[in-house]
């Protein structure tokens, strides 16, 4: 039961370049969610889904972009990395009613220099 | 917009003891759903506990309890007979019914000491 699936697990950019994170989830759910992890802020919502074909924007939403390629699959696009998007970056997914808890994927740990 | 605020940003038990982290939570919803994760070195984000906001009665999962003030707005943590394994980070967070977001603290990091 592989849950949520997040790749990659650590990444190093230099500024400028531009990447992808992927995330899967298996459990039928249907709300999707980017979270960034920094010390001291907690974790802050970049981008969610809460149906496949529909996104919304989060707290941080500035130098992101997002896909719902379908139910199982939101992946989370840095067009131009710069220093600032340095994070750790989480992945969740929650279904609703009696599923409502949110599994999270590894976390990517990424560096941008 | 929810906000959810954890006012410990550290603090230590020993092994054995019992420790309550607090969290307080603002919304004007009168249906929603709170929980607290726990983070160890490992960054795993793990699930400690869950309440509904309808249900009256504390949700408890062995060691972990909770207390819910939902007038308040309280939402603590108890853990009871502390082991070395709950050094960890701890989050509360809040989902409101819509299932829309999952709002968290800025976490309280817990240390069990020997």
């Amino acid at each position: 039961n592989a849950g949520v699936t997040q790749t990659p697990k650590f990444q190093v950019l230099k500024t400028g370049q531009s990447m992808t994170l992927q995330c899967a989830q298996d459990m039928n759910h249907n709300s999707m969610y980017w979270y960034r992890q920094d010390p001291g802020m907690g974790l802050r919502l970049i981008y969610y889904s809460a149906s496949e074909g529909t996104t919304d924007k989060g707290e941080v939403p500035n130098g992101y972009n997002v896909s719902r390629l379908n139910k199982r699959e939101f992946s989370l696009r840095l067009e131009s990395a710069a220093p600032s998007q340095t994070s750790v970056y989480f992945c969740a997914s929650s279904g609703w009613g009696q599923d409502t808890e949110a599994f999270f994927g590894q976390g990517t740990r990424l560096t941008v220099v | 917009a929810q906000t959810v605020t954890q006012s410990q940003p550290e603090m230590s038990v020993q092994e054995a003891e019992t420790v309550t982290l607090s969290c307080t939570y603002d919304t004007s919803e009168n249906n929603y759903y709170l929980f607290w994760y726990k983070q160890p070195p490992s960054r795993q984000m793990i699930l400690v506990i869950r309440q509904e906001a309808y249900k009256q009665q504390n949700a408890t999962e062995n060691r972990f309890s909770v207390n819910f003030q939902k007038a308040a707005k309280s939402f603590s943590l108890k853990i009871s007979d502390s082991q070395l394994g709950d050094t960890a980070m701890y989050f509360c967070a809040f989902m409101n019914s819509g299932y829309s977001t999952l709002t968290f603290g800025k976490g309280t990091m817990l240390l069990v000491s020997p």
